[in-house]
């Protein structure tokens, strides 16, 4: 059990406006990953952190960005938000040398 | 790129039947084949996985083959319960990409037991 904890779970945000999502893990996995699921689809990968650094990022705009700290928490933040960014974001933690990613239960962000 | 392809849902199944999802994938590199679940209002658990052509991966009653000749990664189960309800999603990871294992996930496959 690697205990992934995200929060909030739901939050509800108006269009122009800025957002912070957390994620952390009880095992201490020092590789993030942040996915956007939209409704009824599969997750995108939005970009992987490890020891602190961007080492992987996927077709989003800069208005996207993270931090992990050196507990290997992260957040995810969005600037400028657009309806389109209504979905649940995920994260996902591993060892650096593991192939297994493990998710945390996700955030609910809905944009109006 | 990479690419993985699911059969479409919704799938409903009889309690007991036999279960098939099909999944076929796309990869310039050696990927790890995986297929997650999610239930409702919940995030992804991994379900199984396999990790080089011919391993079979196995879990609760689940399992799948990588075939690398055909490029699929099939998830079966003999006997599904309604316990089984959820949407599943196969997934690949390329692993020549070291300190990148990005997941590229198929659309998902929502699956319906009745008892």
């Amino acid at each position: 059990e690697t205990g992934v904890t995200q929060s909030p779970t739901h939050l509800i945000k108006t269009r122009g406006q800025q957002v912070t999502l957390r994620c952390s893990s009880q095992s201490g996995h020092n590789t993030v990953s942040w996915y956007q699921q939209a409704l009824g689809q599969g997750p995108q990968f939005i970009f992987q952190y490890y020891r602190e650094e961007e080492n992987g990022r996927g077709n989003f705009p800069p208005r996207f960005s993270g931090l992990q700290f050196p507990n290997y928490s992260s957040e995810l933040n969005v600037n400028a938000l657009e309806l389109d960014d209504s979905a649940l974001y995920l994260c996902a933690v591993k060892q650096d040398r593991a192939e297994t990613q493990y998710f945390g239960p996700g955030t609910r962000l809905l944009v109006l | 790129g990479n690419s993985v392809t699911q059969m479409e849902g919704p799938v409903t199944l009889s309690e007991e039947a036999f279960l098939t999802i099909n999944c076929t994938y796309t990869a310039t590199g050696y990927p790890s084949l995986f297929w997650y679940v999610q239930y409702p209002g919940e995030g992804l658990q991994l379900l199984l996985k396999a990790t080089k052509a011919d391993d079979k991966g196995s879990n609760k009653g689940f399992e799948a083959t990588y075939r690398k000749e055909t490029t699929s990664f099939h998830l079966e189960k003999g006997s599904v319960q309604v316990s089984d309800s959820a949407v599943y999603f196969c997934a690949l990871s390329d692993r020549s990409n070291f300190g990148n294992e990005k997941l590229t996930f198929g659309t998902g496959t929502r699956l319906t037991i009745i008892p």
